[in-house]
């Protein structure tokens, strides 16, 4: 079974531009979660999507926005750029999501570079 | 805020035992301990889990102690390719959603 895709792989950006990022999850799985590590921060939660809602959100602000597709596929987007943006933004999927014995496996991350 | 205490780095030699601590000790009942690791710039990769028996698989073995308080992860015989930042997860209940919160991990180099 493949496993979790993310693209593209790396992206390059200036200040002020908005940037999509992609996640496919695992076959079967249907929630989605998206992180967010930094030097700095470390590994952080932005937000959970199952059955295309998003269920839980960590603490970013509104530029951070996601959605997720019938498919379970799921997009994050960061509008108005600013230099603390760069990270690697990493996705994760499990088979239903909320259950504490849920594991979550993660994708290969999209290296975003802020300019 | 992570609930766990990990030291920030360890050595081991390789075909040794990599005995990795984690202290928990406002664990909750019904909360789990996770492992995962992070080789360099790649995603985190899921090791093991578990909630108060040992568990074992191909990867690895999970040692919880009777209070719950702390766990060993213990990777029986390290090679090179186990360098990497592991990270010990209680995983809180929060309403069914379920995010992981991740600590600063420990460092684990192993040196041949």
């Amino acid at each position: 079974k493949a496993g979790v895709t993310q693209t593209p792989r790396y992206l390059i950006k200036t200040r002020g531009q908005q940037v999509t990022l992609s996640c496919s999850p695992i076959s079967g799985h249907r929630s989605v979660s998206w992180y967010q590590q930094t030097p700095g921060q470390g590994l952080q939660f932005l937000f959970e999507y199952f059955s295309e809602t998003q269920r839980n959100k960590g603490n970013f602000p509104g530029r951070f926005s996601g959605r997720q597709f019938s498919n379970s596929r799921s997009e994050m987007n960061v509008s108005t750029l600013e230099l603390g943006d760069s990270a690697l933004y990493l996705c994760a999927s499990s088979s239903s999501g909320g259950q504490i014995t849920d594991t979550q496996y993660f994708g290969p991350g999209t290296r975003l570079t802020v300019l | 805020d992570a609930k766990t205490t990990q030291p920030p780095s360890m050595d081991c030699a390789e075909g040794r035992a990599a005995n990795l601590p984690c202290n928990h000790s406002t664990i909750s009942g019904n909360e789990y301990v996770y492992w995962y690791r992070q080789i360099h710039s790649q995603g985190p990769q899921y090791i093991i889990h578990g909630l108060k028996n040992n568990e074992t698989n191909e990867m690895a073995s999970l040692i919880i102690t009777e209070d719950r308080k702390s766990s060993t992860l213990i990777l029986p015989h390290a090679t090179l390719r186990d360098t990497a930042v592991y990270y010990c997860i209680v995983r809180v209940e929060v309403g069914g959603n379920t995010p992981l919160v991740f600590g600063k991990g420990t460092r684990l180099s192993v040196i041949a």
